[in-house]
C-alpha cells in the first residue's frame, strides 16, 4: 500500500521559533506537495517539487522554505511561527499527472 | 481561475443517493476533473476522476456534463462512514492541484 508519512501528527511550538516538518514517500514520486489548510479557507498550495532539487513556489510561500535532497524526501521549514489559529499541514506526492496520495496531517499550534 | 464552484455543505439521509455538484465553466480540453474526500483529522483521499466519459468505481460515479462545464459526484448508498468534506478539483497544469474549500456532506442516521 503507497504511503506518505509526515514526521508528526502534532506539534506545539512557540511565537518566532523555527518550525520543521519533513514527509517521506515510499511510492517513487516525482513530484511532491506542501499545502496549508486553515479553518474556512481549505487547503492552499505553499511549494512543489517536480523532482531532486528542484522547487517552485506556490500560492502562500512567504515566511517557508523547503528542501529536496533525496526523491522520497520533502521538508518544509516555517522560519518563524506565528500566533494563528492551529492549521493543519499536509504533505502529498503524485505520479506525474495522476492522483495524489497524501499524509495524514501535521496539526500545528502556536502559543 | 482554475477553482471550481461547490455548494458549502449539502445532507443527506443514510442509504440514500447523494448527489454532489461542481461548476468548472473554465476548464480547458485536457484538465482532468478529480474529486477527493477528506475525513474528519485525516488527509485528502482519492474518490474518482474523469475527463470526458462517465465513470464508475467502487466507491463513487462520476457525472460529467457533455460539454465539461459542470460534473457531478454520485454516491449511490450515503453511509454515516461518507461523511466528508468532498472537493472537486481540475487538473491546473500537468500536476499541480488547485483546491477550493469543498462540499461539506452531513449525513443523517
Amino acid at each position: 500500500d503507497v504511503k506518505v508519512t509526515q514526521s508528526s501528527r502534532y506539534l506545539v511550538k512557540r511565537t518566532g521559533e523555527k518550525v520543521f516538518l519533513e514527509c517521506v514517500q515510499d511510492m517513487d514520486h516525482e513530484n511532491m506537495f506542501w499545502y496549508r489548510q486553515d479553518p474556512g479557507l481549505g487547503l492552499r498550495l505553499i511549494y512543489f517539487s517536480y523532482d531532486v532539487k528542484m522547487k517552485e513556489k506556490g500560492d502562500i510561500p512567504e515566511g517557508y522554505s523547503v528542501s529536496r535532497e533525496k526523491k522520497e524526501r520533502f521538508s518544509l521549514i516555517l522560519e518563524s511561527a506565528s500566533t494563528n489559529p492551529t492549521s493543519m499541514y499536509l504533505c502529498a506526492s503524485s505520479l506525474v499527472s495522476l492522483g495524489y496520495t497524501f499524509g495524514s496531517g501535521t496539526r500545528l499550534t502556536v502559543v | 481561475d482554475a477553482k471550481t464552484t461547490q455548494p458549502n455543505s449539502m445532507e443527506s439521509n443514510e442509504e440514500e443517493p447523494v448527489h454532489l455538484p461542481c461548476n468548472h465553466s473554465t476548464i480547458s480540453g485536457t484538465d482532468y476533473i478529480h474529486w477527493y474526500r477528506q475525513l474528519p483529522s485525516q488527509g485528502p483521499e482519492y474518490v474518482i476522476h474523469g475527463l470526458t466519459s462517465n465513470v464508475n468505481n467502487r466507491m463513487a460515479s462520476l457525472a460529467i456534463a457533455e460539454d465539461r462545464k459542470s460534473s457531478t459526484l454520485i454516491l449511490h448508498r450515503a453511509t454515516l462512514r461518507d461523511a466528508a468534506v468532498y472537493y472537486c478539483i481540475r487538473g491546473a497544469g500537468t500536476y499541480k492541484y488547485i483546491f477550493g474549500t469543498g462540499t461539506r456532506l452531513k449525513v443523517l442516521a
